[in-house]
């Protein structure tokens, strides 16, 4: 599976903008960008995911590098409630290779 | 709330003996997804499984089986256990497979092995 590199934490001011960078400088072409979240003692919850193109839903929104190597994932006001771990996972779009690859994630705290 | 329920939430038991876990996915999801959360080892896909059969397996120990009944539940068979095992098992379930499908994931099974 292609690797990615996120940073191990940041803390953001409530009501102010995350920008949370994911690395994946080996992403192959077939590669889906997925970010899930995983709120303390919960499981993990999906964001957003892209191929090629920027995204956005009522979470937040996502910026892929035109290269694809690397992307952010951006919460435009960050709530307590925002407080996480961000997993960026690569996905390959074929049948029998579904699973979810986590790495280590961001810790995100949001300061009140 | 994902849709997805496990039960049960916590699980004490010794070394030695064996536990289920009960994932019943959401409504209309084919594929249910396995994993163990470990302080040592992070976030692991276990075993995945679609519409009855087994379709793919990561890092589950041979101690370890999992089954998806015909009504799309699944089970995770936990035998022989270790101190090791100590975990949280997550179950996800989505529609179908596809890297680009989402999955949704449980509130987890918290087990404890003393």
């Amino acid at each position: 599976d292609a690797k990615t590199t996120q940073p191990n934490s940041m803390e953001s001011n409530e009501e102010e903008p995350v920008h949370l960078p994911c690395n994946h400088s080996t992403i192959s072409g077939t590669d889906y960008i997925h970010w899930y979240r995983q709120l303390p003692s919960q499981g993990p919850e999906y964001v957003i995911h892209g191929l090629t193109s920027n995204v956005n839903n009522r979470m937040a929104s996502l910026a892929i590098a035109e290269d694809r190597k690397s992307s952010t994932l951006i919460l435009h006001r960050a709530t307590l409630r925002d407080a996480a771990v961000y997993y960026c996972i690569l996905r390959i779009s074929n049948f029998g290779n579904e699973k979810l690859t986590f790495g280590t994630g961001t810790r995100l705290t949001i300061i009140p | 709330d994902s849709g997805v329920t496990q039960t049960p939430k916590h699980l004490i038991t010794a070394t030695g003996q064996r536990v289920t876990l009960r994932c019943s996915p959401r409504s209309g999801d084919l594929s249910v997804y396995w994993y163990q959360q470990s302080l040592d080892q992070g976030l692991q896909f276990l075993i995945q499984y679609y519409n009855g059969e087994e379709r793919a397996k990561g890092n589950i120990l041979e101690r370890f089986s999992a089954q998806q009944f015909p009504d799309l539940h699944s089970e995770l068979n936990l035998s022989s256990l270790e101190l090791g095992d100590s975990a949280l098992y997550f179950c996800a379930s989505s529609v179908d497979p596809g890297g680009g499908e989402t999955q949704y994931f449980g509130p987890g099974t918290r087990l404890l092995v003393l």
